[in-house]
C-alpha cells in the first residue's frame, strides 16, 4: 500500500511568485495536516484538512492557504514567497480525528521549497 | 500553552550503548505522547504512541515511557547501531487534536 506521497521533491522559486505543493494521503485517511519545517527549527504547524474543510490553522500568514480535495488529496499554496518561505514542508495524514484520539500520524518525504 | 522540551539536542554515543533520550511537557492534560525519527531532509516515521492512559510501550529494541504527572517520557534504545543516528522528536496531542512538537534530539552513533 503506498503511503503518503507528495510532490515536487524539490522547488526552486524567486521571491514574489507563488508555489503549489502536492500531497496524496494513504488510501483511508481523511485528515491532511501541513508542516513547515525551517532549517535547524522544530516543526511549525500549517493546516489541517479533513473531510475537506479547514479544520484548523497556524500562526501563518494568510499567503498561505490551501484546499482538500473530494479524493481527501491536498494542496498547499503560498503566494508572495519570501526568502524565509525556504523550507522542507511535510505533509501527514491520519483516520478521521475524533473517531479515535489515539491515531497515528503517518508522513510523506516532504517538499523542499528554496526561494531566492 | 503547552510547550514540549527535548534534552539534549544533540548526543553522539559509541555503537552498542544503551541510550536514554528525554523528553519534557509543561501540561499534563494530552492525549498521547508520540515518538518520532526523522532522517535528513526526510519525512518522519512514527516510532512509537503512548496513551494518556499508558505507562509504557516497547517495539523491538525501542522502549518509550510516560509519566504524565511529571510531564515527562523517555525514549530508550536498547543496543545501539549506526542505522540508529537521526533526529528524535516527541509531539504530545491535545484535547483539539494538535501535535505540540518539541525541536528534537539528533544522535549520532559512532561505529
Amino acid at each position: 500500500e503506498a503511503g503518503v506521497t507528495q510532490s515536487p521533491t524539490h522547488l526552486i522559486k524567486t521571491r514574489g511568485q507563488q508555489a503549489t505543493l502536492r500531497c496524496s494521503p494513504i488510501s483511508g485517511h481523511t485528515s491532511v495536516y501541513w508542516y513547515q519545517q525551517a532549517l535547524g527549527l522544530g516543526l511549525q504547524f500549517l493546516l489541517w484538512y479533513d473531510e475537506g474543510e479547514e479544520r484548523n490553522r497556524g500562526n501563518f500568514p494568510p499567503r498561505f492557504s490551501g484546499r482538500q480535495f473530494p479524493n481527501y488529496s491536498s494542496e498547499l499554496n503560498v503566494n508572495a514567497l519570501e526568502l524565509e518561505d525556504s523550507a522542507l514542508y511535510l505533509c501527514a495524514s491520519s483516520l478521521r480525528q475524533g473517531v479515535s484520539t489515539n491515531e497515528k500520524l503517518f508522513f510523506g518525504s516532504g517538499t523542499q521549497l528554496s526561494v531566492l | 500553552k503547552q510547550e514540549v522540551t527535548q534534552i539534549p539536542a544533540a548526543l553522539s554515543v559509541p555503537e552498542g550503548e544503551n541510550l536514554v533520550l528525554n523528553c519534557s511537557f509543561t501540561d499534563s492534560a494530552i492525549y498521547n505522547l508520540q515518538w518520532f525519527r526523522q532522517d535528513p531532509g526526510k519525512g518522519l516515521t512514527s516510532l512509537l504512541l503512548i496513551q494518556s492512559s499508558q505507562r509504557e510501550q516497547t517495539s523491538g529494541r525501542l522502549n518509550a515511557s510516560l509519566d504524565k504527572s511529571s510531564g515527562r517520557s523517555t525514549l530508550y534504545i536498547a543496543a545501539s547501531q549506526p542505522g540508529d543516528s537521526a533526529t528524535y522528536l516527541c509531539a504530545v496531542k491535545e484535547s483539539n487534536y494538535q501535535l505540540i512538537w518539541g525541536a528534537g534530539t539528533k544522535l549520532i552513533i559512532k561505529p
